[in-house]
């Protein structure tokens, strides 16, 4: 079975221009989240679906960036525009949401550079 | 919110001693705490996990213990191989909603 794939792998874009991410989870997986992984920290949650709906988007910078999960299955994050702080790994992670808690599986992350 | 603490950030051991790694948490609520492992250049990969109605967890080579009286949990990594080193994130979470991640560990094992 496919993980969850993300692409692009790598990003390298000068400060102020827009970047979009792209994420296709699990098959079945109703539940997708969006983190953010600094250097040497842990993931932190950036949004949470849950099908088309987001259900926690409290930590998403919402000035600077947008998600969609239009047919509830693939999503995509954008930053627009780009700041020199915005540099660090995005990942996405998807679960079979039943009610009870489910494991979390993680892409292999959007590697982000920001000049 | 909940607050993760993890415990050591760096963590060196030779070929076949046991490595352990301590994280605390603090929403007495907390009820699934799972641990990851983090690869160069990979996303973080769940090796075991542990739920509140259990003390502890066996998978082989890995043992994970719950004291939820103290809110702490420790990852018990035994007869510890090179294929082991990568950092581990321990993790909390509560009912359905969103999980909270360690700092990370940094595990070394020198041949």
């Amino acid at each position: 079975e496919a993980g969850v794939v993300q692409s692009p792998r790598y990003k390298i874009i000068e400060k102020k221009q827009p970047v979009a991410f792209w994420c296709n989870p699990i098959s079945g997986h109703n539940t997708l989240y969006w983190y953010l992984q600094n250097l040497g920290q842990g993931p932190e949650l950036l949004i949470r679906y849950e099908n088309e709906e987001a259900v926690d988007d409290s930590q998403l910078p919402k000035d600077r960036f947008s998600a969609e999960r239009l047919k509830g299955v693939d999503s995509t994050l954008k930053i627009q525009p780009a700041e020199l702080g915005d540099s660090a790994v995005y990942l996405c992670a998807s679960s079979l949401n039943t009610g009870a808690q489910e494991t979390q599986y993680f892409g292999p992350g959007t590697r982000l550079l920001v000049l | 919110g909940e607050n993760v603490e993890q415990h050591p950030s760096t963590l060196s051991v030779q070929e076949g001693d046991s490595a352990v790694i301590k994280c605390t948490y603090s929403d007495s609520a907390s009820n699934y705490f799972p641990w990851y492992k983090q690869e160069l250049g990979k996303g973080p990969q769940l090796i075991i996990d542990i739920r509140s109605n259990v003390g502890e967890k066996k998978d082989q080579r890995i043992a994970v213990t719950l004291n939820k009286t103290a809110k702490h949990f420790s990852l018990h990594i035994t007869e510890t191989q090179p294929e082991d080193s990568a950092v581990y994130f321990c993790a909390s979470q509560t009912g359905a909603n969103n999980l909270f991640f360690g700092t990370g560990t940094r595990l070394t094992v020198i041949p």
